[in-house]
């Protein structure tokens, strides 16, 4: 069975700390890794990362995947108050349009 | 464009009354997914569409629960009847197909917060 874990399920740290969530996965026919961050309402989309090794970057955010062991990191430096949200992974599937998600880390940032 | 649509956004209702929650896609958008969120399970499809069509509703829990899309810019969830367990954060999204080299990024819309006492 498909299934997508991330850890930790959440996340207390202060304002201008860095943190790294972590993503692994499994599942066949694997296409793509995506990243999404949820405020209070839905889903936004942060990444897509489709190659190992290759970091792809966003502001303070980064993001980086390993097929080999079959994760990902999303990491935040300088963490801000508006930086919590909860941030779900998901794995896109070749032939497939699906998509499956973790059940997200969820993270607060204090002032 | 307004984004995905849907409606309403609160519904508090009494178990076993029926429930029908709507969306309307993006224009254009020839993909539609109802997803369910909840602390214990987190985000999970229940159903999708494309081109109007149901393709996997696998995950649809139960009998009680049904989906239509009567055309390219409306479908509705239904769920008769309802039970307390099925309160939950009913999530619509959207997507269009823009070829196998592209992502082809799903757009949420805000959800449905459905409280069954």
């Amino acid at each position: 069975e498909d299934k997508v874990v991330q850890s930790p399920l959440s996340l207390v740290v202060h304002e201008g700390d860095t943190v790294t969530l972590n993503c692994s996965y499994e599942v066949t026919n694997f296409r793509s890794l995506l990243w999404y961050k949820q405020e209070k309402k839905a889903p936004t989309f942060l990444f897509m990362l489709t190659s190992s090794g290759i970091e792809k970057k966003s502001g303070r955010l980064s993001s980086i995947l390993d097929k080999k062991e079959l994760f990902s990191i999303l990491n935040i430096t300088a963490t801000q108050t508006g930086d919590s949200a909860i941030y779900l992974c998901a794995v896109e599937k070749n032939r497939d349009d699906k998509i499956i998600f973790g059940k997200g880390t969820r993270l607060h940032i204090l002032p | 464009d307004a984004g995905v649509i849907q409606s309403p956004r609160h519904e508090v209702t009494e178990m076993g009354q029926e429930v029908t929650l709507r969306c309307k896609p993006i224009s254009g958008h020839d993909y539609l997914f109802w997803y369910r969120q909840t602390m214990m399970r987190g985000l999970e499809l229940l159903i999708y569409f494309n081109n109007n069509v149901p393709i996997d509703d696998s995950g649809m829990p139960e009998d009680r629960f049904s989906a239509k899309m009567p055309n390219a810019s409306f479908s509705t969830l239904k769920i008769q009847p309802s039970e307390p367990r099925d309160s939950a954060v009913y999530f619509c999204a959207s997507r269009g197909t823009s070829g196998p080299s592209r992502y082809n990024e799903q757009f949420f819309g805000p959800g449905t917060r459905l409280t069954v006492l």
